[in-house]
């Protein structure tokens, strides 16, 4: 079974300091990794995916994700954080026509 | 662009009480799923559909029904509340079902069962 693991259930991070957020995985087959961001009272919004190719995805709002094949790792990072990005950050992942399946989530608060 | 929208985005209802929400999208996307949020445990598929006329159970179906009678429009009906049913629902639509189709979501019904 598929499943996404987010062992931190919140982040913090000084203003213009480089953030990860991490994500590891479990999958049989070839795995399709998906970061959505949360904000408040608001749906899912789709950040970047990996589906092939270069291990380093590029991402909207300067994010980028590194996958780890050897790890099973799929962490989001961004290089200098800034306070609007505080938000929830949700891992996915699919492989062939399975159903997407969700991390749990992981709070980023980004301080002034 | 209005993506997927979701109605209403607040209720409160009563314990066995019954009420449909409502998903629209306008994408022409042939996937629609329905997901409640729940604190610490992600989101978790209640159904889905491939296709106008279709549908199929997620992860925690009982207790929801859903109806795709139209391609744009996703039903999602609670016959009979429950307090476990108190939650946050998201619907959301894919133009596929293939692994690189990411998904779109609206933003979401509130729902509180007293």
């Amino acid at each position: 079974a598929q499943s996404v693991a987010q062992p931190e259930d919140q982040v913090n991070v000084a203003e213009g300091n480089p953030l990860t957020v991490k994500c590891t995985y479990s999958v049989s087959g070839n795995p399709y990794l998906f970061w959505y961001v949360q904000y408040p009272n608001r749906g899912l919004q789709f950040l970047l995916k990996y589906i092939t190719g270069d291990n380093l995805v590029k991402g909207s709002y300067g994010f980028e994700a590194e996958f780890n094949k050897s790890q099973t790792s799929f962490h989001l990072k961004k290089p200098s954080a800034l306070v609007s990005d505080s938000a929830l950050y949700f891992c996915a992942v699919k492989t062939g026509f399975q159903k997407l399946v969700f991390g749990t989530g992981t709070r980023l608060l980004v301080s002034p | 662009n209005a993506g997927v929208t979701q109605t209403p985005k607040f209720r409160v209802l009563k314990t066995g009480q019954s009420m449909t929400l409502l998903c629209a999208q306008d994408m022409n996307h042939e996937y629609m799923y329905w997901y409640r949020q729940d604190p610490g445990m992600g989101l978790r598929l209640i159904h889905y559909s491939v296709g106008e006329g279709t549908t199929a159970k997620g992860e925690v179906p009982d207790g929801y029904n859903v109806s795709r009678l139209k391609k744009q429009n996703f039903l999602l009906g609670l016959e009979s509340a429950a307090p476990s049913q108190t939650s946050v629902y998201f619907c959301a639509s894919s133009y596929s079902g293939e692994s690189y189709q990411p998904q779109h979501f609206g933003d979401g019904t509130r729902l509180s069962i007293l």
